[in-house]
C-alpha cells in the first residue's frame, strides 16, 4: 500500500509570495495533520483536519491555512512568505481513535529567499 | 497542555555498545507516548509507541522504551547499536483528551554511531 505522499518535494520561493503544499493520506485514513520542522528542531503542529473539518490548530499566524477535500487529501497554504517560513513541512495521516499512530510523508522542503 | 524534553541533543556511541536516549514529558492528563526516527532528508518513521498496558514496549529492530509514570519518562534503549541506527530520534506525546491528534515533539536527539 502507498504511504503518505506529498508534493512538491522541494520548493524555492521569495519573500511575499504564496505557496501551496499538497498531501495524500494513506488509503482509508480520514485525518490529516500538518507540521513544520525548522532545521535542528522537532516538528511543530500546524493543523489537523478530520472529515474536512478543522480539529486543531497550532500557534501559527493566519497566513497559514489549510483545507481537506472529499477524498481526504489536503492542502496547506502559506501567504506572504517570510524568511522564517523556510522549513520542512510534514504531512501525517491517521485513522480514528485517540491513540492512532500518525504516519508521516517525506515532507516538502520550502526555502524562502 | 503537554511538553516534551529530550535531555541529550547528541549521543555519540561506538558500534555494538548500548545506548539510552532520554525523554521526559509533562502533562495534566493521561498521555500516549511515541518515539519516531528520522533519517537524513526523510520524513518521520514510527519506532514504537505506548498506549496502555505493559509499560515496556519494543520495536522490531531491537529498540525498547519503558513508560515510567511516576518519573514522567519514556526513555529509549538499545542493547547493541549498529551504524545504520545513526539518525535523529524524536520523542512525542499526545494527550488522551479531546478530538485533536496533535503530537507534541521534543527537540530531538542525534544518535551518532561510530565504527
Amino acid at each position: 500500500d502507498a504511504g503518505v505522499t506529498q508534493s512538491p518535494t522541494h520548493l524555492i520561493k521569495t519573500r511575499g509570495q504564496h505557496v501551496t503544499l499538497r498531501c495524500s493520506p494513506i488509503s482509508g485514513h480520514k485525518s490529516v495533520s500538518w507540521y513544520q520542522q525548522v532545521l535542528g528542531q522537532g516538528p511543530q503542529f500546524i493543523f489537523q483536519y478530520y472529515e474536512k473539518e478543522e480539529r486543531g490548530r497550532g500557534n501559527f499566524p493566519d497566513r497559514f491555512s489549510a483545507r481537506q477535500f472529499p477524498n481526504y487529501s489536503s492542502e496547506l497554504n502559506v501567504n506572504a512568505l517570510l524568511l522564517g517560513d523556510s522549513a520542512l513541512y510534514l504531512c501525517a495521516s491517521s485513522g480514528t481513535g485517540r491513540g492512532e499512530t500518525q504516519y508521516f510523508g517525506p515532507g516538502t522542503r520550502l526555502l524562502v529567499l | 497542555a503537554q511538553s516534551v524534553t529530550q535531555l541529550d541533543s547528541q549521543v555519540p556511541v561506538f558500534e555494538e555498545a548500548p545506548v539510552e536516549l532520554r525523554c521526559n514529558y509533562s502533562s495534566s492528563v493521561s498521555v500516549y507516548l511515541f518515539w519516531y526516527v528520522q533519517y537524513p532528508n526523510q520524513g518521520l518513521q514510527l519506532l514504537l509507541k505506548y498506549l496502555s498496558g505493559s509499560t515496556l514496549v519494543e520495536s522490531i529492530n531491537g529498540f525498547e522504551a519503558e513508560f515510567n509514570k511516576s518519573q514522567t519518562s519514556f526513555h529509549l534503549r538499545k542493547p547493541s547499536v549498529h551504524i545504520s541506527d545513526t539518525a535523529e530520534y524524536f520523542c512525542a506525546v499526545k494527550g488522551d483528551t479531546g478530538n485533536t491528534g496533535k503530537l507534541i515533539f521534543g527537540q530531538g536527539t542525534t544518535l551518532q554511531v561510530k565504527p
